[in-house]
């Protein structure tokens, strides 16, 4: 089964602090990709980074990072000194080679306070 | 370029009447899939078009959901006999190949909010 799980629902940080967003995965495809897309509140989804599976380095981006781990089937998101403009729901998602459908998990609804 | 495009963006319809919702991908691009996001809520596959290969309908939830796409561009969501329970946000996305054998990240539109009353 293909399946991601995101269990943090909501957060909420102060404006500055560093925020991790997690993301688990479940798959049986040898190799697969995992996504992060930003759903601001104007609706739109945004890609943000793309990892497949034989690709265990960590990536950054500006004040964003991503750390894969195969080990514990994980994909989580860290913003570093949060801004107002982060808030937004992001989503993990999965693809696999089985099939054709993405696998996206529930959502993590971000909100920094000023 | 020109992203993934939606229209309406608004759609507000009345139980049992029938909706299309169309969907302008980005050119060039070979898939399709469409979404739908439930208030609140994550996003639900509805379908995949790639090409000129049979579409994947394994998410529509119910007959009264259809989907063509013409000349492997431009998509149509149809709904029949809507219910208030369709009310959602649809999605459309577009990706160079297919997601799952090449990872190609998918791009999304803005969306359509259908209101079912």
């Amino acid at each position: 089964a293909q399946k991601v799980t995101q269990a943090q629902t909501e957060i909420s940080v102060v404006e500055k602090e560093d925020v991790t967003l997690d993301c688990v995965y479940e798959t049986r495809d040898t190799t697969y990709y995992l996504f992060w897309y930003k759903q601001p509140p104007s609706g739109e989804l945004v890609f943000l980074i793309r990892r497949n599976s034989f690709d265990e380095q960590n990536e950054i981006s500006g004040r964003y990072s991503w750390n894969f781990q195969k080990s514990t089937s994980s994909f989580n998101f860290t913003i570093t000194a949060s801004q107002v403009v982060d808030s937004a729901v992001y989503f993990c998602a999965l693809s696999g080679t089985t099939g054709n459908q993405f696998y996206f998990g529930t959502g993590t609804s971000l909100t920094v306070i000023p | 370029g020109a992203g993934v495009s939606q229209s309406p963006s608004n759609k507000v319809t009345e139980k049992g009447k029938d909706v299309e919702l169309r969907c302008d991908p980005i050119s060039g691009h070979t898939a399709l899939y469409w979404y739908r996001q439930s208030l609140g809520q994550g996003l639900e596959f509805l379908i995949y078009f790639q090409g000129n290969s049979a579409p994947d309908k394994s998410g529509l939830p119910s007959d009264r959901f259809s989907a063509e796409r013409t000349g492997g561009s431009v998509s149509t969501l149809t709904i029949q006999r809507t219910q208030q329970e369709d009310s959602a946000v649809y999605l459309c996305a577009s990706s160079m190949g297919t997601s799952g054998s090449m990872g190609n990240e998918q791009f999304f539109g803005p969306g359509t909010r259908l209101t079912v009353l």
